[in-house]
C-alpha cells in the first residue's frame, strides 16, 4: 500500500466547474498535509496546507481535511485552463521532516 | 518570499564526467533542504535530506558515493552527479524549509535542473 494515494486520472472538467482531487494516507501520525501543483516540465508550486480537521479556503481554493477517514481534498471552484496540471498531495509529520508525496492527479480543464 | 533557486536550469554532458547543482534559498534560511528526482510521468522520488552542516540522510536505494551532497550554509546545498551515466538523465528538484516556517514543514520548490547524459 501506498503512504500517499491519489487517482493518476486524467481528471476533466469544463470550464468553469468545480474540479474536486482526492487524496488518501496510511500513516495516522501525519500532522500537516500539502497540496501542489506541477505544469509539465516545471517544478512543483505550494497551492496550500491544511492541518485542521475541516475546510480551509484560500480564493478559489478549498483543502478539505478528514483524519479519522485519512482524507484530504482539493476543490477549485470556477476552473479555468491555466489549471490544467498535475497536483501532488503530500503528507509530513512535522517537525521538519519530510514530506511524502503522492503519484499526482492530472487535471484538465477543457473549454 | 520563500524564494528557492537552482544552477544550472538545463545541462548536457558526456557519460563519465560530474555535474555539480546548486541550491539557494534566496530570501530565507533553511536548515534543511532536500533533493528529489523526477523521471518523465513519474511522481517526485526523494533522494536525500540534507541539513545544514551535517551529513545529508539518503533515501533507500539511493547510492551515497554517486550523489554528493553538501550544505556548508543555511542557504546553499549542493548535488554532484558523479561519473554521470545517461541512467542518471532526469529532471533534479531542490526543495528548502523555511527555518522559521514552525511545525507545518511546508517545502518551497526550487525551478528544477534537467540533465541529460550522452
Amino acid at each position: 500500500q501506498k503512504e500517499v494515494e491519489q487517482n493518476s486520472g486524467p481528471l476533466s472538467v469544463p470550464e468553469g466547474a468545480i474540479a474536486s482531487l482526492n487524496c488518501t494516507y496510511s500513516d495516522r501520525g501525519s500532522q500537516s498535509f500539502f497540496w501542489y501543483r506541477q505544469y509539465s516540465g516545471k517544478s512543483p508550486e505550494l497551492i496550500m496546507f491544511i492541518y485542521s480537521n475541516g475546510d480551509k479556503e484560500d480564493g478559489r481554493f478549498t483543502a478539505q481535511l478528514n483524519k479519522a477517514s485519512q482524507y484530504v481534498s482539493l476543490l477549485i471552484r470556477d476552473s479555468q485552463p491555466s489549471d490544467s496540471a498535475t497536483y501532488l498531495c503530500a503528507a509530513g509529520r512535522g517537525g521538519g521532516n519530510k514530506l511524502t508525496f503522492g503519484t499526482g492527479t492530472q487535471l484538465k480543464v477543457e473549454l | 518570499g520563500a524564494v528557492v533557486s537552482q544552477h544550472p536550469s538545463r545541462v548536457i554532458c558526456k557519460s563519465g564526467t560530474s555535474v555539480k547543482i546548486e541550491c539557494r534559498s534566496l530570501d530565507f534560511q533553511a536548515t534543511t533542504m532536500f533533493w528529489y528526482r523526477q523521471f518523465p510521468k513519474q511522481s517526485l522520488m526523494l533522494m536525500a535530506t540534507s541539513n545544514e552542516g551535517s551529513k545529508a540522510t539518503y533515501e533507500q536505494g539511493v547510492e551515497k558515493d554517486k550523489f554528493l551532497i553538501n550544505h556548508a550554509s543555511l542557504t546553499l546545498s549542493t548535488l554532484t552527479v558523479t561519473s554521470a551515466h545517461p541512467e542518471d538523465s532526469s529532471f533534479y528538484i531542490c526543495s528548502a524549509r523555511d527555518r522559521e516556517g514552525g511545525h507545518y514543514n511546508e517545502q518551497f520548490f526550487g525551478p528544477g535542473t534537467r540533465l541529460t547524459v550522452l
